[in-house]
Protein backbone atom coordinates (compact mmCIF):
# COMPACT_ATOMS: atom_id res chain seq x y z
CA UNK A 1 0.00 0.00 0.00
CA UNK A 2 0.77 3.45 -0.61
CA UNK A 3 1.60 6.21 2.13
CA UNK A 4 4.58 7.74 3.79
CA UNK A 5 6.69 6.28 6.88
CA UNK A 6 8.14 8.64 8.88
CA UNK A 7 11.11 6.83 11.47
CA UNK A 8 11.68 6.81 13.91
CA UNK A 9 8.75 7.09 16.19
CA UNK A 10 10.38 8.58 19.17
CA UNK A 11 13.57 10.02 19.12
CA UNK A 12 15.47 11.28 22.18
CA UNK A 13 18.38 13.96 21.72
CA UNK A 14 20.76 15.30 23.92
CA UNK A 15 21.55 19.24 24.49
CA UNK A 16 23.79 20.17 21.62
CA UNK A 17 22.78 17.55 18.95
CA UNK A 18 22.07 17.79 15.49
CA UNK A 19 19.26 14.83 14.74
CA UNK A 20 17.21 13.68 11.31
CA UNK A 21 13.95 12.78 11.26
CA UNK A 22 13.02 10.72 7.92
CA UNK A 23 10.47 11.06 5.47
CA UNK A 24 9.73 8.81 3.04
CA UNK A 25 6.65 8.60 0.63
CA UNK A 26 6.02 5.56 -2.16
CA UNK A 27 3.36 7.76 -3.70
CA UNK A 28 4.73 9.76 -6.08
CA UNK A 29 3.74 12.95 -4.91
CA UNK A 30 5.42 16.24 -6.06
CA UNK A 31 4.97 18.25 -2.58
CA UNK A 32 6.23 17.15 1.00
CA UNK A 33 5.88 19.03 4.05
CA UNK A 34 7.18 19.14 7.20
CA UNK A 35 5.08 20.44 10.26
CA UNK A 36 5.29 20.57 13.65
CA UNK A 37 2.82 20.44 16.81
CA UNK A 38 3.77 21.13 20.67
CA UNK A 39 0.87 19.67 22.84
CA UNK A 40 -2.29 20.96 22.57
CA UNK A 41 -1.35 23.18 19.52
CA UNK A 42 -2.73 23.32 16.18
CA UNK A 43 0.39 22.46 13.02
CA UNK A 44 2.94 24.75 11.96
CA UNK A 45 4.87 24.90 8.92
CA UNK A 46 8.71 24.23 9.32
CA UNK A 47 9.71 23.73 5.22
CA UNK A 48 7.65 22.68 2.24
CA UNK A 49 9.21 21.53 -1.28
CA UNK A 50 7.57 21.56 -4.48
CA UNK A 51 9.73 19.56 -6.30
CA UNK A 52 13.13 18.03 -6.37
CA UNK A 53 15.97 20.46 -5.09
CA UNK A 54 14.03 23.02 -4.13
CA UNK A 55 12.46 23.73 -0.89
CA UNK A 56 11.05 26.92 0.97
CA UNK A 57 11.42 27.74 4.42
CA UNK A 58 7.48 27.66 6.15
CA UNK A 59 6.59 29.73 8.98
CA UNK A 60 9.23 28.47 11.62
CA UNK A 61 12.16 27.26 9.86
CA UNK A 62 14.84 28.68 12.52
CA UNK A 63 17.17 25.92 14.09
CA UNK A 64 15.87 23.30 11.46
CA UNK A 65 17.07 22.37 7.52
CA UNK A 66 15.78 19.98 4.81
CA UNK A 67 17.11 18.40 1.69
CA UNK A 68 15.27 17.04 -1.59
CA UNK A 69 17.71 15.22 -3.18
CA UNK A 70 15.17 12.38 -4.46
CA UNK A 71 11.49 12.32 -5.09
CA UNK A 72 10.70 9.98 -2.51
CA UNK A 73 12.58 11.64 0.82
CA UNK A 74 12.42 15.04 2.51
CA UNK A 75 14.57 14.21 5.56
CA UNK A 76 14.46 17.29 8.46
CA UNK A 77 17.64 18.21 10.85
CA UNK A 78 16.77 19.66 13.84
CA UNK A 79 20.03 21.61 14.39
CA UNK A 80 21.27 22.67 18.15
CA UNK A 81 20.16 26.15 16.89
CA UNK A 82 16.63 24.94 17.67
CA UNK A 83 16.45 25.96 21.46
CA UNK A 84 12.93 24.21 21.81
CA UNK A 85 13.28 21.16 19.76
CA UNK A 86 10.81 18.18 21.96
CA UNK A 87 7.61 18.26 20.06
CA UNK A 88 5.67 16.29 17.54
CA UNK A 89 6.63 16.03 13.83
CA UNK A 90 4.55 15.62 10.84
CA UNK A 91 5.66 15.14 7.57
CA UNK A 92 3.01 15.14 4.61
CA UNK A 93 2.80 15.02 0.78
CA UNK A 94 0.81 16.02 -2.26
CA UNK A 95 0.35 15.68 -5.46
CA UNK A 96 -1.74 18.85 -6.57
CA UNK A 97 -0.55 21.04 -4.24
CA UNK A 98 -3.30 19.90 -1.70
CA UNK A 99 -6.43 21.84 -3.49
CA UNK A 100 -8.32 18.42 -4.90
CA UNK A 101 -7.12 15.84 -2.64
CA UNK A 102 -5.70 17.60 0.51
CA UNK A 103 -2.73 16.24 2.35
CA UNK A 104 -1.30 12.57 3.16
CA UNK A 105 -0.13 12.54 6.50
CA UNK A 106 2.49 10.02 7.86
CA UNK A 107 2.19 8.67 11.84
CA UNK A 108 4.86 11.39 13.33
CA UNK A 109 7.78 11.46 15.28
CA UNK A 110 8.12 12.61 18.56
CA UNK A 111 11.21 14.28 20.01
CA UNK A 112 12.07 14.64 22.87
CA UNK A 113 15.46 16.81 24.53
CA UNK A 114 17.08 14.73 27.50
CA UNK B 1 -4.33 36.92 4.40
CA UNK B 2 -5.16 32.89 4.47
CA UNK B 3 -6.61 31.73 8.05
CA UNK B 4 -9.07 29.33 9.87
CA UNK B 5 -10.62 29.45 13.21
CA UNK B 6 -11.92 27.10 14.82
CA UNK B 7 -14.21 26.44 18.42
CA UNK B 8 -12.23 26.09 20.99
CA UNK B 9 -12.04 22.65 22.70
CA UNK B 10 -12.65 20.30 24.86
CA UNK B 11 -15.53 19.40 23.39
CA UNK B 12 -17.58 16.52 25.86
CA UNK B 13 -20.80 14.83 24.73
CA UNK B 14 -22.23 11.71 25.67
CA UNK B 15 -22.47 9.18 23.15
CA UNK B 16 -25.22 9.60 20.26
CA UNK B 17 -25.52 13.30 21.32
CA UNK B 18 -25.04 15.49 17.78
CA UNK B 19 -22.27 17.09 17.18
CA UNK B 20 -20.99 20.72 15.72
CA UNK B 21 -17.77 21.62 15.19
CA UNK B 22 -17.53 25.57 14.05
CA UNK B 23 -15.50 26.28 11.58
CA UNK B 24 -14.80 29.74 10.15
CA UNK B 25 -12.12 30.87 7.45
CA UNK B 26 -10.31 33.43 5.38
CA UNK B 27 -9.38 33.04 1.98
CA UNK B 28 -7.92 35.04 -0.90
CA UNK B 29 -9.82 33.43 -4.45
CA UNK B 30 -11.57 29.78 -4.10
CA UNK B 31 -9.66 27.64 -1.20
CA UNK B 32 -10.79 23.58 -1.05
CA UNK B 33 -11.60 23.05 2.63
CA UNK B 34 -11.02 20.23 4.40
CA UNK B 35 -11.53 18.21 7.79
CA UNK B 36 -9.07 15.93 9.08
CA UNK B 37 -8.94 13.71 12.21
CA UNK B 38 -5.94 12.85 14.28
CA UNK B 39 -5.95 10.47 17.34
CA UNK B 40 -3.59 9.97 20.10
CA UNK B 41 -0.38 9.67 19.06
CA UNK B 42 -0.88 9.23 15.51
CA UNK B 43 -0.65 11.41 12.36
CA UNK B 44 -3.49 13.35 10.77
CA UNK B 45 -5.82 11.42 8.50
CA UNK B 46 -8.54 13.06 6.20
CA UNK B 47 -12.26 12.83 7.20
CA UNK B 48 -14.16 14.64 4.45
CA UNK B 49 -13.18 17.55 2.01
CA UNK B 50 -15.66 20.09 -0.23
CA UNK B 51 -13.74 22.02 -3.25
CA UNK B 52 -16.35 24.32 -4.25
CA UNK B 53 -18.89 26.36 -2.58
CA UNK B 54 -22.21 24.69 -1.28
CA UNK B 55 -20.26 21.05 -1.83
CA UNK B 56 -20.99 18.86 0.99
CA UNK B 57 -18.27 16.88 2.29
CA UNK B 58 -19.38 13.40 4.06
CA UNK B 59 -17.54 10.17 5.38
CA UNK B 60 -18.20 8.03 8.44
CA UNK B 61 -21.39 9.88 9.49
CA UNK B 62 -19.58 12.75 9.36
CA UNK B 63 -21.12 15.78 7.20
CA UNK B 64 -19.86 19.78 6.28
CA UNK B 65 -21.09 21.84 3.94
CA UNK B 66 -19.10 24.83 2.46
CA UNK B 67 -21.02 28.10 2.93
CA UNK B 68 -19.12 30.92 0.82
CA UNK B 69 -22.04 32.99 2.22
CA UNK B 70 -20.95 32.83 5.81
CA UNK B 71 -17.30 31.69 5.06
CA UNK B 72 -18.29 28.51 7.21
CA UNK B 73 -17.18 24.97 6.97
CA UNK B 74 -18.88 23.47 10.28
CA UNK B 75 -18.34 19.59 11.09
CA UNK B 76 -21.59 17.83 12.45
CA UNK B 77 -22.18 14.93 13.48
CA UNK B 78 -25.77 13.22 14.26
CA UNK B 79 -25.14 10.52 16.77
CA UNK B 80 -21.57 10.21 17.77
CA UNK B 81 -19.55 7.05 19.35
CA UNK B 82 -16.70 6.90 22.13
CA UNK B 83 -14.50 6.19 19.36
CA UNK B 84 -14.94 9.55 17.51
CA UNK B 85 -12.81 10.89 20.61
CA UNK B 86 -10.21 12.48 18.58
CA UNK B 87 -8.81 16.16 18.19
CA UNK B 88 -10.41 17.69 14.83
CA UNK B 89 -8.96 19.94 12.17
CA UNK B 90 -10.34 22.57 9.57
CA UNK B 91 -8.26 23.16 7.16
CA UNK B 92 -7.97 24.91 3.45
CA UNK B 93 -6.22 24.93 1.14
CA UNK B 94 -4.99 27.98 -1.22
CA UNK B 95 -3.61 26.34 -4.05
CA UNK B 96 -2.20 29.67 -5.51
CA UNK B 97 0.10 29.86 -2.95
CA UNK B 98 0.50 25.70 -2.43
CA UNK B 99 0.05 25.51 1.25
CA UNK B 100 -2.27 24.78 3.69
CA UNK B 101 -3.84 26.87 6.54
CA UNK B 102 -4.81 24.29 9.78
CA UNK B 103 -7.18 25.39 12.66
CA UNK B 104 -5.62 25.28 15.92
CA UNK B 105 -8.30 22.41 16.17
CA UNK B 106 -10.79 20.67 18.86
CA UNK B 107 -10.70 18.15 20.92
CA UNK B 108 -13.90 15.98 21.26
CA UNK B 109 -14.34 13.53 24.21
CA UNK B 110 -17.74 11.53 23.85
CA UNK B 111 -18.46 9.28 27.07
CA UNK B 112 -20.49 6.44 27.39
Amino acid sequence: DGGITQSPKYLFRKEGQNVTLSCEQNLNHDAMYWYRQDPGQGLRLIYYSQIVNDFQKGDIAEGYSVSREKKESFPLTVTSAQKNPTAFYLCASTHDRGANYGYTFGSGTRLTVV
Amino acid sequence: GNSVTQMEGPVTLSEEAFLTINCTYTATGYPSLFWYVQYPGEGLQLLLKATKADDKGSNKGFEATYRKETTSFHLEKGSVQVSDSAVYFCALSDSNFNKFYFGSGTKLNVKP
